[in-house]
C-alpha cells in the first residue's frame, strides 16, 4: 500500500525566507506526483504536477522537483510572504488505480 | 461552470440521520472523484466515477456510503445512519478525462456528527 509522508509537519519562518518542504513515498511505481495549496476551511488548489517522466516543473516562485526512484519530491518556495502561509498537501497517482494518495500536509505560517 | 461546487458547504447532523452531499463538476469533465479529510489529515480515496459508471468504490468506509452519478454530471454522496467518525471534510474533484488527468477539487462540505 502506498503510503505518503511529509516533512516537517509545520513550519514557521520569517517573511522572505527561502525554504523548501519535502515529501517522501513508499511504492515509485507513481505516474505523477502533484502539490497542492490548502488555505483554513478551503478546498485544494493545485500547485504544480509533475508527470514521472520529469524532474521538475516551476511556477513563479515555486518549483518542485521528483527523484521516482528514491521516492521523494521536494516543493522550494523561494522569497516567501506571509500570503504563502497555508497547508501545503503532496499527493501521488499510482500507474495502477485512480486515486490520489496523500500525504499529512505541512502547515506553513510566514510571519511579516 | 467555473469550478467545482459544492453543497451544503456546512452541515450539522444528529447521529443516526442520513445526509446527502451534492458535487456539480466542472462542465464537460468525465471523471469524478470523492475524497474524505479528517481534522488535520490528508484527503483520503472514497470513490471514482468515469461519466455515470463507479469504477472504483474501494476507498468506501462502510455500507452505510453510497454515490451515484446517473446521468454523468452531478454526484450526491449519501451517508445513511451517520456516526461521529463520519464527521470530516468531503471533497469533490474533477478531470477532464481518465483518471490520469489533473484533478481539480472543490471546496468540500464539512460534515459535523452530533
Amino acid at each position: 500500500k502506498q503510503e505518503v509522508t511529509q516533512i516537517p509537519a509545520a513550519l514557521s519562518v520569517p517573511e522572505g525566507e527561502n525554504l523548501v518542504l519535502n515529501c517522501s513515498f513508499t511504492d515509485s511505481a507513481i505516474y505523477n506526483l502533484q502539490w497542492f495549496r490548502q488555505d483554513p476551511g478551503k478546498g485544494l488548489t493545485s500547485l504544480l504536477l509533475i508527470q514521472s517522466s520529469q524532474r521538475e516543473q516551476t511556477s513563479g516562485r515555486l518549483n518542485a522537483s521528483l527523484d521516482k526512484s528514491s521516492g521523494r519530491s521536494t516543493l522550494y518556495i523561494a522569497a516567501s510572504q506571509p500570503g504563502d502561509s497555508a497547508t501545503y498537501l503532496c499527493a501521488v497517482q499510482e500507474t495502477s488505480g485512480s486515486r490520489l494518495t496523500f500525504g499529512e500536509g505541512t502547515q506553513l505560517t510566514v510571519n511579516p | 461552470g467555473a469550478g467545482v461546487s459544492q453543497s451544503p458547504r456546512y452541515k450539522v447532523a444528529k447521529r443516526g440521520q442520513d445526509v446527502a452531499l451534492r458535487c456539480d463538476p466542472i462542465s464537460g469533465h468525465v471523471s469524478l472523484f470523492w475524497y474524505q479529510q479528517a481534522l488535520g489529515q490528508g484527503p483520503e480515496f472514497l470513490t471514482y466515477f468515469q461519466n455515470e459508471a463507479q469504477l472504483d468504490k474501494s476507498g468506501l468506509p462502510s455500507d452505510r456510503f453510497f454515490a451515484e452519478r446517473p446521468e454523468g454530471s452531478v454526484s450526491t454522496l449519501k451517508i445513511q445512519r451517520t456516526q461521529q467518525e463520519d464527521s470530516a471534510v468531503y471533497l469533490c474533484a474533477s478531470s477532464f478525462g481518465g483518471f490520469f488527468n489533473e484533478q481539480f477539487f472543490g471546496p468540500g462540505t464539512r460534515l459535523t456528527v452530533l
